[in-house]
């Protein structure tokens, strides 16, 4: 099993609408998770960090299920700006130093007018 | 935003050729990373340097050489490079007990012929 894997997409929805990206992490033990995002040639900027059960920011929200080791990032009422790459980000301290993000290959996501 | 800054942009190189990529952050940041950036393959840590010290290197070959003077700057310095080196390369840094939280720069999109 990878050690962060996300579903590739891409997901083409409509404006307006609700969407969910989720990614699920191998190492029970990690204890930090982010979401980034990433637009097309550019670099990944941090959108949300997630440390206990959940963390909502606006339109979005990111949900932690530990037991089955996976977090998600909802996006409400999505934008033509909202178009482009998120990266789940994992950091599995196992004994390594702080700041060994562990990253998915990203959901891309469209969305349409 | 300059907030981390690369330079080159974009480089070609052949395989016996010799140069460097250049990172330098104006954060006040004291932990700076290297990561490579393949297409289809999630992002992956290289380097990690805290307070100029490098606390990890995640199997890289050695035709990479890391080097940081100080904990603004930071280079990646290549030579005899393979064609399946052509990748983005990003630079990150994060705040002190923040390591998780990372800034990326815009990369440096590398071609090796």
């Amino acid at each position: 099993r990878k050690e962060v894997e996300q579903d590739p997409g891409p997901f083409n929805v409509p404006e307006g609408a609700t969407v969910a990206f989720n990614c699920t992490y191998s190492n029970s033990a990690s204890q930090s998770f982010f979401w980034y995002r990433q637009d097309c040639r550019k670099e990944p900027k941090l959108l949300m960090s997630v440390y206990s059960s959940g963390n909502e920011d606006g339109r979005f929200t990111a949900q932690l299920n530990r037991a089955s080791q996976y977090i998600s990032l909802l996006i409400r009422d999505s934008k033509l700006s909202d178009s482009a790459t998120y990266l789940c980000a994992v950091n599995p301290i196992y004994g390594g130093s702080q700041g060994n993000l562990i990253f998915g290959k990203g959901t891309k996501l469209s969305v349409k007018p | 935003e300059t907030g981390v800054t690369q330079t080159p942009r974009h480089l070609v190189m052949g395989m016996t050729n010799k140069k460097s990529l250049k990172c330098e952050q104006h954060l006040g940041h004291n932990a700076m990373y290297w990561y490579k950036q393949s297409a289809k393959k999630p992002l992956e840590l290289m380097f990690v340097y805290n307070f100029k010290e490098q606390t990890e290197n995640n199997s890289v070959p050695s035709r990479f050489s890391p080097e940081c003077p100080n904990s603004s700057h930071l280079f990646l310095h290549l030579h005899t490079l393979q064609p399946e080196d052509s990748a983005l390369y990003l630079c990150a840094s994060s705040p002190w007990g923040e390591e998780d939280t990372q800034y990326f720069g815009p990369g440096t999109r590398l071609t090796v012929l």
